[in-house]
């Protein structure tokens, strides 16, 4: 049964500093891990997502990362801004029968401080 | 071009009753998933829909269904709620059930249910 970590579960900045989110998996055999951010009240947005055949993926000021192999994930954000504050979560999509499905690490709840 | 809607945005209900939760997906888009968020267990999978049909399910009991129409718009109903169904239930929309980079998964505010 896959299940999915983040770590840590919370976390504060200064606004500046550059930052390293963790998401770590079980089971390898996976089709896609993504990375989303979830505002207060609100639905998720995908920030990034990797196919299991890829590496890293970029999008402006993030970065993430994939290790299938070891079954880790990272989520680098640069020069974070106080906007940047939410709960980010990854989320893996299983192959086979698990495809279409996504299991959620619980998140990291981030404060960027002014 | 319109978000996923998701209707209504919260509800109070009673155990016992029934409820019923609507979810209008992005135009085009023809897979919808449901989610459901509590602070303890976190989001867990419902189930997907594509064109009509189910086609994965997660762990949940009976009570929890759903169904698609033809526009791809899609219903989830708990029947019999109990306290612990409590929680917020998002709604996703893709093209095909499994996003990529240039097609992601879009995902609805969600419903706030409370059952008293």
């Amino acid at each position: 049964k896959q299940e999915v970590t983040q770590i840590p579960a919370a976390l504060s900045v200064p606004e500046g500093e550059n930052l390293v989110l963790n998401c770590s998996f079980t089971d390898s055999a996976i089709y896609n891990l993504q990375w989303f951010r979830q505002d207060p009240g609100k639905g998720l947005t995908s920030l990034l997502l990797i196919q299991s055949s890829q590496r890293e993926q970029t999008s402006g000021r993030l970065n993430a990362s994939l290790d299938k192999s070891s079954g880790r994930s990272t989520l680098y954000i640069a020069a974070s801004q106080p906007g940047d504050s939410a709960t980010y979560l990854c989320a893996v999509m299983g192959l086979g029968s698990n495809t279409g499905k996504l299991i959620f690490g619980q998140g990291t709840t981030l404060q960027v401080k002014p | 071009k319109a978000g996923v809607t998701q209707t209504p945005r919260y509800l109070i209900k009673t155990r016992g009753q029934q409820v019923t939760l609507s979810c209008s997906p992005i135009s085009g888009h023809r897979s919808v998933s449901w989610y459901q968020q509590t602070p303890g267990q976190g989001l867990q999978f419902l189930f997907e829909y594509f064109s009509e049909t189910q086609r994965n399910k997660g762990n949940f009991p009976g009570r929890f269904s759903g169904r698609q129409f033809s526009n791809s718009r899609s219903e989830m109903n708990v029947s019999t709620l109990e306290l612990g169904d409590s929680a917020l239930y998002l709604c996703a929309s893709s093209l095909s059930g499994i996003p990529t980079s240039n097609s992601p998964l879009h995902f609805g505010n969600g419903t706030r249910l409370t059952v008293t």
